[in-house]
């Protein structure tokens, strides 16, 4: 199986601050690389997809890089709406895995 | 409007069984893989497993921990994926998602870019 190591677990930020989240995966994944957002009790949305195709709709603060093995979401100016939890996913590959998440918590 | 619709979930004993259902509209559901996944209260997200297309066979794939216990299966004349759900244990406990993968088709624009609102299970005596 591909595991899929997030980091970090969890991460307190700022209004306004640059926020990177790390997936790196155990073998290479090409580029079947998507990252979620998912807020308490809601379900997860897609916000990029392709390891760096941004989701239409969401909004160009959000950016992904990588492939093969390296993989990183950045928000470029985190808002008040951004404090969520960040999951990475590895499709691949089956079975498909996850990172474990990001927790994005206000500082 | 492109949705999916998650029912079946339920409060049910250890070692019972369930049908999820997954009604999809709004878009050519025969062309999707189409996926089950699900998350524990308070954990992760988790893929459970899928079914392909007619097109790529409509075989399935399911992660190791489901394995012999879990099934999902398609209507594609209703548009529908189901997940069967047997011998169900404590740790099964989640909200379970379906959602769309179109890349075989579509490409990557149309992978996993559509969730159902859920379904919880409850695995309790």
């Amino acid at each position: 199986d591909i595991q899929m190591t997030q980091s970090p677990s969890a991460m307190s930020a700022s209004v306004g601050d640059r926020v990177t989240i790390t997936c790196r995966a155990s073998q290479g994944i090409s580029n079947y690389l998507a990252w979620f957002q998912q807020k308490p009790g809601k379900v997860p949305k897609r916000l990029i997809y392709a390891a760096s195709s941004l989701q239409s709709g969401v909004p160009s603060r959000f950016s992904g890089s990588g492939s093969g093995t390296e993989f990183t979401l950045t928000i470029s100016s985190l808002q008040p709406e951004d404090f969520a939890t960040y999951y990475c996913l590895q499709h691949n590959t089956y079975p498909w895995t996850f990172g474990q998440g990001t927790k994005v918590e206000i500082k | 409007e492109i949705q999916l619709v998650e029912s079946g979930g339920g409060l049910v004993q250890p070692g019972r069984s369930l049908r999820l259902s997954c009604t999809a509209s709004g878009f050519a559901f025969g062309d999707y893989l189409m996926s089950w996944f699900r998350q524990a209260p308070g954990k992760g997200l988790e893929w459970v497993g899928f079914i392909r297309s007619k097109a790529f066979g409509g075989t399935t794939e399911y992660a190791a921990s489901v394995k012999g216990r879990f099934s999902v299966s398609r209507d594609d004349s209703k548009s529908i994926a189901y997940l069967q759900v047997n011998s169900l244990k404590v740790e099964d406990t989640a909200v379970y998602y379906c959602t769309r993968d179109g890349s075989g088709s579509y490409g990557a624009l149309r992978a996993l870019d559509i969730w159902g609102q859920g379904t919880m299970v409850t695995v309790s005596s």
